[in-house]
């Protein structure tokens, strides 16, 4: 059972564009909710993380929109450039006091020039 | 400094042979992870280690078996892989609840 529901699978924006990646979980116990970037060839790297407790977190040009109620959370590039083309992943502790961490399928996003 | 460094980059190897792969990360961080990711897929998790024990094996294969000889080194040791196994192998730590990963061993098994 996927716990960390993720789209789109692919999203080409133009640059200057808002990105906009979308994910869905299912366990409510989950407290911490982290978006990775992921360069091809390259191991994920943290970009920005959420906690159930605030609705918004931003750091630069990402902004992380979270909906408790709704069971979702979102990642915002604003104003996107090439250099942002990459594959982002959303994520979720594993839940049942269960170390480590559940990814969601990946975005493939591409910044157009 | 919060770098995780995996050894070697790249590997080769066939089917009857043993390997190892290699983590190293010197944060002080007490718990540790090997991750597996397939192309153009999320990396699913494979071991996890808490202060030097493993604490959690998702069913993973005996021909995979890790190896945890101090807080900042973790091993993976490889023997009798199959073709399905080629992936990149990340290595992971964690401190609180950010896990950091290093660049991955890209493996290819032939």
């Amino acid at each position: 059972q996927q716990q960390v529901k993720q789209s789109p699978q692919s999203l080409i924006v133009q640059k200057g564009g808002i990105s906009i990646i979308n994910c869905a979980y299912e366990n409510t116990a989950f407290d911490y909710f982290p978006w990775y970037q992921q360069f091809p060839g390259k191991g994920p790297a943290l970009l920005i993380a959420i906690r159930p407790d605030v609705s918004e977190k931003k750091e630069g040009r990402f902004t992380i929109s979270f909906n408790k109620s709704a069971k979702q959370f979102s990642l915002h590039i604003m104003d996107s450039q090439p250099g942002d083309s990459a594959t982002y992943f959303c994520a979720a502790p594993r839940g049942g006091g269960a170390d480590g961490l559940t990814f969601g399928k990946g975005t493939h996003l591409i910044i157009q020039p | 400094d919060t770098e995780v460094t995996q050894t070697p980059k790249h590997l080769v190897m066939g089917m009857t042979n043993k390997k190892s792969l290699k983590c190293e990360q010197h944060m002080g961080h007490r718990a540790m992870y090997w991750y597996k990711q397939k192309a153009k897929k999320p990396p699913e998790l494979m071991f996890v280690y808490s202060y030097e024990k493993l604490s959690i094996n998702e069913s993973v294969p005996s021909r995979f078996s890790p190896e945890c000889p101090n807080s900042s080194l973790l091993n993976l040791h490889l023997h009798a892989l199959q073709p399905e196994d080629s992936a990149l192998y990340l290595c992971a730590s964690r401190w609180g609840d950010t896990q950091y990963f290093g660049p991955g061993t890209r493996l290819t098994v032939l």
